[in-house]
């Protein structure tokens, strides 16, 4: 069974970069696309981008201008990089395995880590 | 982007009744595959989350339940109307559902319905 768990800083300051990775355990990540999803204290879920470990990424028109999803095959891992954080980007963080079916346009997301809050203040 | 839009945002229910969720797209999350017009797929998922925990995965193709999700869970609906049953609500149901499309990119999730026991 795929197991993710989600790492790094829990406060990070105003105007700077927010840097996560998940470790992934029971699966490889080059067996699967890769995803970061988000959730504001007390709001909804927000896709930041998804990874493939070929490097086929594609970010949230949202965010994209400060998002940065990265992929080490040799530690089974994955890495999101956000910057010039303000308090809009404090949210729970998860890393999660998307999945797809043949005849999908996209991707669901079954297997989710277990989220890291970050907080962004000063 | 397409929006996702659930109703009710609370539903109060008693444990053993029928639970309904709804949740409409604003434009069409399904396609019809190339290699016949009878055949379609649903690009909608549904999420239950309890407090303090992830999300986790109830239904994908509006209608085929994950792994180990137990049958009173169903989904149904095509298009930009979709449902969530669960037909025997038990205590450990009570929790936020969350519907996400992924015809799309940006893939969107609906607010939420919170189920509660009344």
């Amino acid at each position: 069974q795929v197991q993710l768990h989600e790492s790094g800083p829990g406060l990070v300051r105003p105007s700077e970069t927010l840097s996560l990775t998940c470790t992934v355990s029971g699966d490889s990540i080059t067996d699967s696309y890769w995803s970061w999803i988000r959730q504001p204290p007390g709001k909804g879920l927000e896709c930041i981008g998804y990874i493939y470990y070929s490097g086929t990424t594609n970010y949230n028109p949202s965010l994209k201008s400060r998002v940065t999803l990265s992929t080490d095959t040799s530690k089974n891992q994955f890495s999101l990089r956000l910057t010039s954080v303000t308090a809009a980007d404090t949210a729970v963080y998860y890393c999660v395995r998307a999945l797809s079916a043949y005849g999908a346009r996209g991707r669901w997301f079954d297997s989710w880590g277990r989220g890291t809050l970050v907080t962004v203040s000063s | 982007e397409i929006v996702m839009t659930q109703s009710p945002a609370t539903l109060s229910v008693s444990p053993g009744e029928r639970a309904t969720l709804s949740c409409r797209a604003s434009q069409s999350v399904t396609n019809i595959l190339a290699w016949s017009s009878q055949s379609v797929y649903n690009n909608l998922a549904w999420y239950q989350q309890k407090p303090g925990q992830a999300p986790s995965l109830l239904i994908y193709d509006a209608s085929t339940r994950a792994t180990g999700i137990p049958p009173r869970f169903s989904g149904s609906g095509s298009g930009t109307e979709f449902t969530l049953t669960i037909s025997s609500l038990q205590s450990e149901d009570f929790a936020v559902y969350y519907c996400q499309q992924y015809y799309d990119w940006p893939y969107t999730f609906g607010q939420g319905t919170k189920l509660e026991i009344k």
